[in-house]
């Protein structure tokens, strides 16, 4: 399975800024996906970024809140805009299984961001 | 997503077994998964189970799959205190790459 780097591993951000949250995986995949963990929550996908595409955003999720780099196949950024206290989450990326299989979606180890 | 449910809590004796539960709605999933997300760490897949299977074993940990009721469970043989975490079962269907989670099960192992 891949890895995955994803950093910062957290940040404490000021109301109105935004915050690049980067991914770097150590092979070549073509699907990139994007988390958001609320305090106490669950996962919820916010938007699966292909390399040479728009990132495709989940409902209640837009472009313009949370815009998506996808370069490469080993790269992808999230950029969380404009924050709020609301935005205070575990960010967490994620790859699509070995070609072919179903398993071993594998993730990054999260950024905790604070909106203050 | 499609809904998947857990039980938030359950607190066991170190050296029990520990069985966590799920349901699932939606009748194509055909890929099932537990995930540990420990404080402060992202998530680690435990195991995967595809819907063709009934039980999967992998040495501490047995997955049971009962289809016809859309249940799931997990259950961790000789609990540790190292086992004490989040656990999400999670699911997709076979003709998407996304992953539905449940709101996560949080295991509390006391001595």
């Amino acid at each position: 399975s891949a890895v995955i780097s994803q950093k910062p591993s957290r940040d404490i951000c000021q109301r109105g800024t935004s915050l690049t949250i980067q991914c770097q995986v150590d092979s070549q995949v073509t699907m990139m996906f994007w988390y958001r963990q609320q305090p106490g929550q669950s996962l919820t996908l916010i938007a699966t970024a292909n390399q040479g595409s728009e990132a495709t955003y989940e409902s209640g999720f837009v472009i313009d809140k949370f815009p998506i780099s996808r370069p490469n196949l080993t790269f992808s950024t999230l950029t969380v805009s404009n924050m709020s206290p609301e935005d205070s989450s575990i960010y967490l990326c994620s790859v699509e299984p070995d070609t072919g299989t179903h398993y071993g979606y594998t993730f990054g180890s999260g950024t905790r961001l604070t909106v203050v | 997503g499609e809904d998947v449910e857990q039980s938030l809590f359950l607190s066991v004796r170190e050296g029990d077994s520990s069985v966590i539960n799920c349901t699932y709605t939606d009748s194509s999933s055909t890929y099932l998964y537990w995930y540990k997300q420990e404080p402060g760490a992202g998530l680690q897949l435990l195991t995967y189970i595809f819907s063709n299977m009934d039980m999967k074993q992998d040495q501490r940990l047995t997955v049971l799959l009962n289809k016809k009721d859309k249940h799931l469970s997990l259950r961790i043989a000789d609990t540790q205190t190292g086992d004490s975490a989040i656990y999400f079962c999670a699911e997709s269907p076979s003709n998407d790459y996304k992953l539905s989670f449940g709101a996560g099960t949080t295991v509390t192992v006391r001595a």
